[in-house]
């Protein structure tokens, strides 16, 4: 089955302490990208990747780092996590770029407190 | 730099009613995307349509009706006899088309109550 699969689906962890948050894709899609959602203010995407090893910043990047050393993976890195950031992450991949419907992981809902 | 408003925080319907979801958005772009997105109350989020800035006709999918004017920079999207289960988070999405790893912009949401 075609399909994003995040981990954890869910976290409650405490300021600074390191976390990653795991994305994966078994399309083959070159496009990857993480985004938040926060109440009131939909979606904003914090980064993407066109493909292996090339990564941008999104709207919303301060605070995380992301990663792309194979196709199929692209996890989101909270270095040291701040309550601020506690939210409802979506990963999200489609074939070729954002110009194309996203297919969405099921979300991960951080606590940090 | 792009920006998409759905003025429209919360709409409340009783089932049958036909509701119009706003959208309305801003690009310097002359080549763009547009999309709508659903989040039912499970919490995925499910593509609906995409239209591109050359393609002003409007489209039509079951209940579902998407109408785009470059005009007045719309995208609204009216759903006809609606249903309890049309009830949902809606998102309008724009992208510029200049090609691969562009940002897309997401509107902040209008939730849809249905009752029965």
């Amino acid at each position: 089955e075609a399909q994003v699969t995040q981990n954890p689906r869910y976290l409650i962890t405490v300021t600074g302490k390191k976390l990653t948050v795991t994305c994966s894709q078994n399309m083959n899609h070159e496009y990857m990208s993480w985004y938040r959602q926060d109440p009131g203010l939909g979606l904003r995407q914090i980064y993407y990747s066109m493909n292996v090893e090339v990564t941008d910043k999104g709207d919303v990047p301060e605070g995380y780092k992301v990663s792309r050393k194979e196709k199929r993976n692209f996890p989101l890195i909270l270095e040291s996590p701040s309550p601020n950031q506690t939210s409802l992450y979506f990963c999200a991949s489609s074939f070729e770029g954002v110009n194309q419907p996203q297919h969405f992981g099921d979300g991960t809902r951080l606590s940090i407190l | 730099a792009q920006k998409v408003t759905q003025a429209q925080t919360e709409i409340s319907v009783v089932e049958k009613e036909d509701v119009t979801l706003d959208c309305v958005y801003e690009t310097r772009d002359t080549t763009y995307y547009l999309f709508w997105y659903k989040q039912p109350p499970s919490g995925e989020l499910v593509f609906l349509i995409r239209r591109n800035s050359f393609d002003e006709q409007n489209e039509i999918s079951g209940r579902y009706s998407w109408n785009f004017q470059k005009s007045t920079s719309s995208f609204n999207f009216t759903i006809t006899a609606s249903q309890v289960v049309d009830s949902a988070v809606y998102f309008c999405a724009l992208t510029p088309g200049r090609g691969y790893g562009n940002k897309l912009v997401f509107g902040a949401g209008t939730i849809l109550r249905v009752k029965s």
